[in-house]
């Protein structure tokens, strides 16, 4: 069956970066788009970019370009997202979400990843 | 960026009871190359991450039952719940799929009283 797998939470330092991984398995990596999203109470629900895993190209919400940074790893099957810079306002969970190409509607998510940021 | 609204905020329901949610678009969502509509709606439980429900606005997700109902176009959208059960208490968002950045709705909470 499809899973994204992420790991546990983050407690981090302010100005510290954080980067955090999405290990997928069930269906062929490369066929498809993983795509980051931030949740907070506050905010809600935000698209911060999409990675193509077959080439590594990149989208970003231009809100969220410089801060996070979207790689791949073919031959584990995992997308990673660097968070640099860390402040308060990037406390979230964060989420990897699946959708197919030249669509923007997400048919599977992982679980989650709550960053905290504190001192 | 597209500007999703959902509206009520919360609401509290009976058990069997019909429930609608609406959801406006700030630009239209609907594509004037095919005729469809954009927009997405997504379930989210409690300590759970968010499930696809629906996608164009009226297509349902393989498995999900067909109690939950997508409707709407251009910037007006609701999604119905019919004969809502207890296991329908979630956090419930729409989602544009139309154009970069995708942006979603700020949620509506449906409790079960």
């Amino acid at each position: 069956q499809v899973q994204l797998q992420q790991c546990g939470a983050e407690l981090v330092k302010p100005g510290t970066p954080v980067k955090m991984s999405c290990k997928v398995s069930g269906y062929t990596f490369t066929s498809y788009v993983i795509s980051w999203i931030k949740q907070t109470t506050g905010q809600g629900l935000e698209w911060i970019g999409y990675i193509y895993p077959e080439s590594g190209s990149t989208g970003y919400n231009e809100k969220f370009k410089g801060k996070a940074t979207l790689t791949v790893d073919k031959s584990s099957n995992t997308a990673f997202m660097q968070l640099s810079s860390l402040a308060a306002g990037d406390s979230a969970v964060y989420y990897c979400a699946r959708r197919e190409f030249g669509v923007g509607y997400f048919d599977y998510w992982g679980q989650g990843v709550m960053v905290t940021v504190s001192s | 960026d597209i500007v999703m609204t959902q509206s009520p905020s919360s609401l509290a329901v009976s058990a069997g009871e019909t429930v609608t949610i609406n959801c406006k678009s700030s630009q239209s969502l609907l594509s004037s190359g095919n005729q469809k509509n954009y927009l997405a709606w997504y379930q989210q439980k409690p300590g759970q991450s968010p499930k696809l429900l629906i996608y164009l606005a009226s297509t349902r997700e393989s498995g999900v039952p067909d109690r939950f109902i997508g409707s709407g176009s251009g910037t007006d959208f609701t999604l119905t719940i019919s004969s809502v059960q207890a296991e329908d208490l979630a956090d419930y968002y729409c989602q544009q799929h139309y154009s970069y950045p995708l942006t979603f709705g700020s949620g509506t909470k449906l409790e079960i009283k």
